[in-house]
């Protein structure tokens, strides 16, 4: 079975770009979720998505950053404009119920760096 | 203070040591723990959940202590492959935007 992917692995931009992450979840995880960790931080809540709902976005920084989950399969996390301090580790995860119900598997990571 | 807090180590041990590590959480209504485990520039994945009577999975013993809010991992006879960062994971309420990660633990098993 295929886990958790995300694209793409790295990504540098300058700032002010745009840049839009991929997350494909696990075939049949309602729940997804994007995590993000920035240099000598703890990884970071942003959104929650039940299917295609966003079900919590409270950890969202500000504006700057829309996700999207377009039929409930794979989900999109578009930064524009980017700033430095957006750089960082970017994780996607899915599992099936909310925990400790299931399992959250995550994806490997888009390493975003913003020049 | 931060609502989970771990100790960042490096904890450098000798190959069959048992090491042990705690991580202490602030929020009294807290539900559920977890244990990761992230090997550099890698995902986090899930070690074990760790449950309100202690839970053991071969090497690896979890504690909860919800009087003094913290968990525990133990490992027993660390093998090199066990070199990781540790990562605390408290989950509160029903809501995923509870899910709180503690910074990590790092060990080191040497050989």
């Amino acid at each position: 079975e295929a886990g958790v992917t995300q694209f793409p692995s790295h990504s540098v931009i300058e700032k002010g770009q745009t840049v839009t992450l991929r997350c494909d979840p696990i075939s049949g995880h309602d729940n997804l979720y994007w995590y993000r960790r920035v240099m000598g931080k703890e990884i970071k809540f942003l959104l929650h998505f039940v299917k295609e709902s966003k079900q919590d976005e409270s950890g969202m920084p500000n504006n700057r950053f829309l996700a999207e989950r377009t039929g409930g399969t794979y989900s999109t996390l578009k930064v524009q404009p980017a700033e430095l301090e957006d750089s960082g580790v970017y994780f996607c995860a899915s599992s099936q119920d909310l925990p400790p119900g299931s399992e959250q598997f995550f994806g490997p990571g888009t390493r975003l760096t913003v020049l | 203070r931060k609502e989970v807090e771990q100790d960042p180590g490096p904890f450098n041990v000798p190959e069959g040591a048992t090491v042990a590590f705690n991580c202490t959480y602030s929020n009294s209504a807290s539900q559920s723990f977890f244990w990761y485990r992230q090997d550099c520039r890698k995902e986090p994945k899930l070690l074990m959940s760790v449950y309100s009577s202690g839970n053991e999975d071969g090497r690896f013993t979890a504690q909860l202590n919800r009087a003094s809010q913290y968990i525990s991992l133990l490992i027993r006879d660390s093998k090199l492959s066990d070199s990781a960062t540790y990562l605390c994971v408290v989950w509160g309420y029903s809501s995923a935007s509870k899910i709180i990660f503690g910074s990590g633990t790092r060990l080191s098993i040497r050989p």
